[in-house]
């Protein structure tokens, strides 16, 4: 069984650009999560898609992030402009439709680090 | 509000030598208690979990863990290091909206 894909795996841009963070979960995961880590940090939930419906994005900076999930399989975290406190690895994960989207068993990509100069 | 707390930053550990990594939490209800691995440049991997019933519970890797409602934690041990087992280690509470702790370092000497 394929894994959660993300790309790019790495991304270097200039304060005030823009970057958009593509994620394909495992295939059937109708629950999608992104992830921000920042160095030295656990990873923080910034939204949850159920299929292609938000859950909770009550942590998404939505002055500059936006997020979405258009045919309820793969997603596309975006960040414009970027701050140099943006600076992490975003992380994307999905859970299995045996086990609930609430229990915690979540599955995730390798990430996609960012730095912001 | 739920919280982890992993109260050691760093751990280094000899080879074939045992391990415990502390996880205390805060939750109002009964919690879900995770432990995930992460290795340089990947994700997270489950190592266990723990939802209700025997507090002892054993995961990949020969990992185990125990709940203790008392003291609200959810220690993570290995009777046996490996070099292999070198990683950042996330405790984290659910359910609902997961929350992470800050993770502990692993280092393993020769």
């Amino acid at each position: 069984e394929a894994g959660v894909a993300q790309s790019p795996r790495y991304k270097i841009i200039e304060k005030r650009q823009s970057v958009a963070f593509w994620c394909n979960p495992i295939s059937g995961h109708a629950t999608l999560y992104w992830y921000q880590q920042i160095l030295g940090q656990g990873p923080k939930l910034l939204i949850q898609f159920q299929n292609n419906g938000v859950v909770d994005d009550s942590q998404l900076p939505k002055d500059r992030f936006s997020a979405e999930r258009l045919k309820g399989v793969d997603s596309t975290l975006k960040i414009q402009p970027a701050k140099l406190e943006d600076s992490a690895v975003y992380l994307c994960a999905s859970s299995s439709p045996k086990t609930g989207p609430n229990t915690g068993e979540l599955f995730f990509g390798e990430g996609s680090r960012l730095t912001v100069l | 509000a739920q919280s982890v707390t992993q109260p050691d930053i760093h751990i280094t550990v000899s080879e074939g030598a045992s391990l415990e990594l502390r996880c205390n939490y805060s939750y109002g209800a009964t919690p879900y208690l995770f432990w995930y691995v992460q290795s340089p440049g990947q994700g997270l991997q489950l190592l266990l979990k723990y939802f209700s019933g025997d507090t002892l519970v054993q995961g990949i890797k020969g990992f185990e863990a125990e709940f203790k409602r008392s003291q609200s934690s959810f220690n993570l041990r290995k009777p046996s290091v490996h070099w292999s087992d070198a990683a950042e280690y996330f405790c984290a509470v659910g359910p609902n909206k997961l929350v992470f702790g800050a993770g502990t370092i692993l280092r393993v000497k020769s």
